[in-house]
Order: structure tokens, then sequence, then C-alpha cells
């Protein structure tokens, strides 16, 4: 069975700056899908950013990019001109074809002013 | 188009009671997911539709859980003899018809349970 592991349960950054979360998983597929969703306090979990595994280039939406090693099993995400709203928890999920998301333990995300 | 809806937002309830969760995907989406996340964990897969049809339980899923979807619109997850080990957040998801790499599962609100 899939599964995937983020081994921060915390992270805490300066304002303006940039931080890395991290994310590993673990699968016998080599055609996949891999995501960062954001889950801000009681609010509804939206996507930020996905990767599909056939491509070699890292996903970039803005300030958010991820750095997808798949020899290594290896999807982070990297937050640069780190802002108040990015508070919030983060989850990376994996997902094969049309199937269910199976998704980390997720890191809490913590922004200084 | 308003996205995932669910109702309720909270049910607080006595173990041993049955509860009803309501799920109102986006429109056209034909594929419906529901999925539970306890406090400080990653959702976990519960069970998805495809249309009106059940594709996919997980284990989670008791006998004491069951979900409809009966004309492949909205889904309803009833919880018989409710548990203290149910309270979590039970999140809904729904997706279209074909999934591509720029389609993913849209989330609802959640519906947070609390068994007394």
């Amino acid at each position: 069975a899939q599964t995937v592991t983020q081994s921060q349960p915390e992270m805490s950054v300066q304002e303006a700056e940039t931080v890395t979360l991290s994310c590993t998983y673990d699968t016998s597929e080599s055609d996949y899908y891999l995501f960062w969703y954001k889950q801000p306090p009681s609010r509804q979990m939206i996507l930020v950013i996905r990767q599909e595994a056939y491509k070699q280039q890292n996903a970039t939406e803005n300030r958010f990019s991820v750095n997808f090693q798949k020899a290594a099993k290896s999807f982070s995400l990297k937050i640069s001109d780190s802002q108040l709203g990015d508070a919030a928890m983060y989850f990376c999920a994996y997902r094969q074809g049309a199937q269910k998301l199976v998704f980390g333990q997720g890191t809490r995300l913590t922004i200084n002013p | 188009d308003t996205g995932v809806s669910q109702d309720p937002r909270h049910k607080i309830t006595k173990r041993g009671q049955n509860v009803t969760f309501r799920c109102d995907p986006i429109s056209e989406h034909n594929r419906l997911y529901w999925y539970r996340q306890t406090l400080g964990q990653g959702p976990e897969f519960l069970t998805y539709f495809q249309n009106e049809a059940q594709l996919e339980k997980s284990r989670l899923l008791s006998d004491r859980f069951s979900a409809e979807r009966p004309k492949g619109s909205f889904s309803t997850l009833e919880i018989q003899r409710t548990e203290q080990g149910d309270s979590a957040m039970y999140l809904c998801a729904s997706s279209p018809r074909v999934i591509t790499p720029q389609e993913t599962q849209y989330f609802g609100p959640g519906t947070r349970l609390l068994v007394l």
C-alpha cells in the first residue's frame, strides 16, 4: 500500500522568508500524482500545487514550488516570501490514476510577523 | 458554482445514537469521496462513488457505516450506534468525470462530529 510521510509536525518562519516542507512517499508504481493541500484553521482544504510523476520539471505556482525527486521518492514544498495568510496545516498527498488520495500526517506552518 | 457543501457543519451526539451527514458535490462532478480526519492527522479515505455506484470502501468503514448516493448527485454518510472513537471531521470531496493532471478533488468544509 502507498504511504506518505511528513516528518515535520510543526514549522515556523519569519514573514517574507522562505520555508521548505518535507514529504516522502512509498509506492511501487511509476505513474502517479503528488499534491500539496493547505488547510487553514477552521476552513476547507484547498489545493496548493500538483506534480505529475512522469514530468521531470518541478511544478511552480507563484510563490509555491516543489522539489520532486522521483528516485528518492521525495516531494518537498518551498514557500517563498512567506505571508501571514500562508499559516495553515499543509498536507502532502499521493494519488494513482483516478483513485483516492493518500495523505501524510500534515505539517503545521506558523508565520511569525 | 458554490463548491462542495456539507450539512451539518457540526454535530454533537450521545454514544449509541445514529447520525447522518449530507454532501452536495460540485454540479456535474460524477465522483464523490468521503474521508475522515481525526485531530492532528491527515484525512483517511473511507469510500467513493462514481455516479451512484460505490466503487471502493476502506476497511475503516465498519458495518456501522453506510454511504449512499442514490441519484448520482448528493451523498449521505450514516453512522449507526455511534462510539466515542467516531469523533472526527468527516470530509467530502468531488471531482469531474475525467481525471486528468489538471483536475483534482475539491473538498467541502467538513462535518465535525463529537460523540459524548
